[in-house]
This record gives structure tokens, C-alpha cells and sequence, in this order.
């Protein structure tokens, strides 16, 4: 396994602007997590997707944020019309799904926006 | 709804010494436990885990056991290296997918 990856690693854009974020899991993983982590905090669960399918969605997710999985293997996550306050790491996890069990997730490194 | 409480940090010690770091936690069921770390530069990686009450997790010299009664799960290792530097991260999950965190353990340990 490479692992998961995340691409950019970091951005820095306006306020205002769009941004999309890449995220590439475990392969043969069918599930993938998004989690939104700021300063001296712990990561905070934003979605999570079964295959290709948006199974829930946090109340941290405004309509600004969109999250894709469209063929069950990278994911993106969209930011629209970015704000200050977005300005946060965001991570990608993945975990195979077993039956009755609590997977373990594997984290990528993160992607650090930074809204100027 | 669910949530984890962890000793703020920073913690400093020297190589050798004893840690802990506290753990509690709130929920309405029966989760699952775990600790993450995360060394400088490098993503959040699984330390350890317990599914049910009473079990024991353990990995590179820590471990942690659920303690229902108390709703805990502290971290402990016996003897710190400088490898050790790191943030902790108590979690837990009571659905299947969706993780709780912590705020996170700065541990710094100086030779």
C-alpha cells in the first residue's frame, strides 16, 4: 500500500476564490472520510463516502463545501467562494469496510489552506 | 452527543521518564477507543485501539486500557524517548464511521 495521498499539499488563495482539494485513498478501500482540522485542535469529521456513494454530511459542511467521489476511488473536496475563517488543514482518511467492525482510518498528510 | 476531553499540553519530560496523558470521554453507548499521533511533519497515524470495555491496547511501549466505570482511556508508556515527541490524540467512535477527537497532546521529551 502507498498510502493515502493528498494533493496540494498546501494552497494559499483569496478570499473569495474557489479551491479543490485531491484526495487519493488506500487502494481497494471503499471508504473515504474528510475531516477539517485548525489550530490547536483536533480534526473534526466532515463527510464520509461508501464507494461513490455520500453516505453523511456534518453541519460544519455549508452549502460553500462539496464533496465528490464519483467512481468509488479519489475524492474531491470543493470550496467555494473561500472565506477566512476556511482556513484550516483538511484531511483525507480511508478504511476498508468489514461487517459488525470499526475499521481503522488511515489519515493522509493533510492539505493546509490558507484565505487571505 | 459524543466527546472526548484530554490533558492539555504542552507536556516536557526527559528521556526515561513515566507518561500519561488523561483521557476521558462522554457518550451515549458503547464506543470504540483509540490514541492517534502525529510526529512533526507527518500525517495522523493509529497508535492504538479498544473496542469494548475492559480491553487493553497497546503498541511501541504504550497502552491504554477502557475503563467503562470511569468512561477513560489514558495513554501510558513506561520509559520516553526523544522518538516519543509528538501530538497525541484521544478519539473515539461510536458509529462506525465517523471519529471524535480530542483537542490533542503536544509531548516533547528532551534527552
Amino acid at each position: 500500500d502507498t498510502g493515502v495521498s493528498q494533493n496540494p499539499r498546501h494552497k494559499i488563495t483569496k478570499r473569495g476564490q474557489n479551491v479543490t482539494f485531491r484526495c487519493d485513498p488506500i487502494s481497494e478501500h471503499n471508504r473515504l472520510y474528510w475531516y477539517r482540522q485548525t489550530l490547536g485542535q483536533g480534526p473534526e469529521f466532515l463527510t464520509y463516502f461508501q464507494n461513490e456513494a455520500q453516505l453523511e454530511k456534518s453541519r460544519l459542511l455549508s452549502d460553500r463545501f462539496s464533496a465528490e467521489r464519483p467512481k468509488g476511488s479519489f475524492s474531491t473536496l470543493e470550496i467555494q467562494r473561500t472565506e477566512q475563517g476556511d482556513s484550516a488543514m483538511y484531511l483525507c482518511a480511508s478504511s476498508p469496510r468489514r461487517a459488525g467492525s470499526t475499521d481503522t482510518q488511515y489519515f493522509g498528510p493533510g492539505t493546509r489552506l490558507t484565505v487571505l | 452527543g459524543n466527546s472526548v476531553t484530554q490533558m492539555e499540553g504542552p507536556v516536557t519530560l526527559s528521556e526515561e521518564a513515566f507518561l500519561t496523558i488523561n483521557c476521558t470521554y462522554t457518550a451515549t453507548g458503547y464506543p470504540s477507543l483509540f490514541w492517534y499521533v502525529q510526529y512533526p511533519g507527518e500525517g495522523l497515524q493509529l497508535l492504538l485501539k479498544a473496542t469494548k470495555a475492559d480491553d487493553k491496547g497497546s503498541n511501541k511501549g504504550f497502552e491504554a486500557t477502557y475503563r467503562k466505570e470511569t468512561t477513560s482511556f489514558h495513554l501510558e508508556k513506561g520509559s520516553v524517548q526523544v522518538s516519543d515527541s509528538a501530538v497525541y490524540f484521544c478519539a473515539l467512535s461510536e458509529s462506525d464511521y465517523k471519529l471524535s477527537f480530542g483537542a490533542g497532546t503536544t509531548v516533547t521529551v528532551r534527552a
